[in-house]
């Protein structure tokens, strides 16, 4: 029973186009988070909610934006989809940092 | 200059060998130290987890942490084939919901 789960795993979409990558947890935690690794393997924070409330929103462009109807689901939307958009997408949760955070296994976002 | 500063490798060493794995930091008032692991195509997973400086065990890890020196040290003993993967510092201010910075990683192979 997957902790955090993502989907889609993969998407390769055209430029322009708008998307979202959903996102589930069923650990109970409290904290959700969006990051985005990039082809150098660096993890960079977007967005986090607190029980549903956001808390942290990074220098991300408007495109982006995150939505968190309940504590186990935080969703993103993409508008406009840009080709420096292409990386993979993580989502995580916590309960508190004492433990660190439960990754997903990542979605690949390509645009062509 | 990145708040987190990690060397990317690759490192290749023999299985058996002991493997130092770094980070250096600028922002003092990082407290929680964290190492995670990340296999190829999946998400990155807590390895190990220390509050300011000292050392801490598990197994055949061994994590250090010199806030003097803002450093923090992972190592790994009698290295196995299974421990091929990506390597990332991170880092955090407090322990409540705030976000954790991560090191670029670096890319780790043992060699059979």
């Amino acid at each position: 029973d997957t902790a955090v789960s993502q989907t889609p795993k993969y998407l390769v979409t055209q430029m322009g186009n708008d998307k979202s990558i959903k996102c589930e947890q069923n650990l109970g935690h409290d904290t959700m988070y969006w990051y985005k690794q990039d082809s150098k393997k660096f993890l960079k924070i977007m967005f986090s909610y607190n029980n549903k409330e956001l808390i942290i929103n990074e220098t991300v462009p408007n495109r982006f934006s995150p939505k968190s109807p309940d504590k186990a689901h935080l969703n993103l939307h993409i508008n406009s989809l840009e080709l420096g958009d292409s990386a993979v997408y993580f989502c995580a949760s916590s309960q508190g940092q004492k433990y660190g955070y439960t990754f997903g296994s990542g979605t690949r976002l390509t645009v062509v | 200059q990145k708040e987190v500063e990690q060397d990317p490798g690759p490192l290749s060493v023999p299985e058996g060998a002991i493997v130092s794995l770094n980070c250096t930091y600028s922002n003092s008032a990082f407290q929680y130290f964290m190492w995670y692991r990340q296999y190829s195509r999946k998400g990155p997973e807590l390895l190990m987890y220390t509050y300011s400086s000292g050392n801490k065990e598990d197994g055949r890890f061994t994590a250090q942490v010199d806030k003097s020196s803002k450093y923090i040290s992972l190592f790994i003993r009698d290295s196995q084939p299974s421990d091929s993967a990506t390597y990332l510092c991170a880092m955090s201010v407090s322990s409540s919901a705030s976000k954790i910075i991560f090191g670029s990683g670096t890319r780790l192979s043992i060699r059979p």
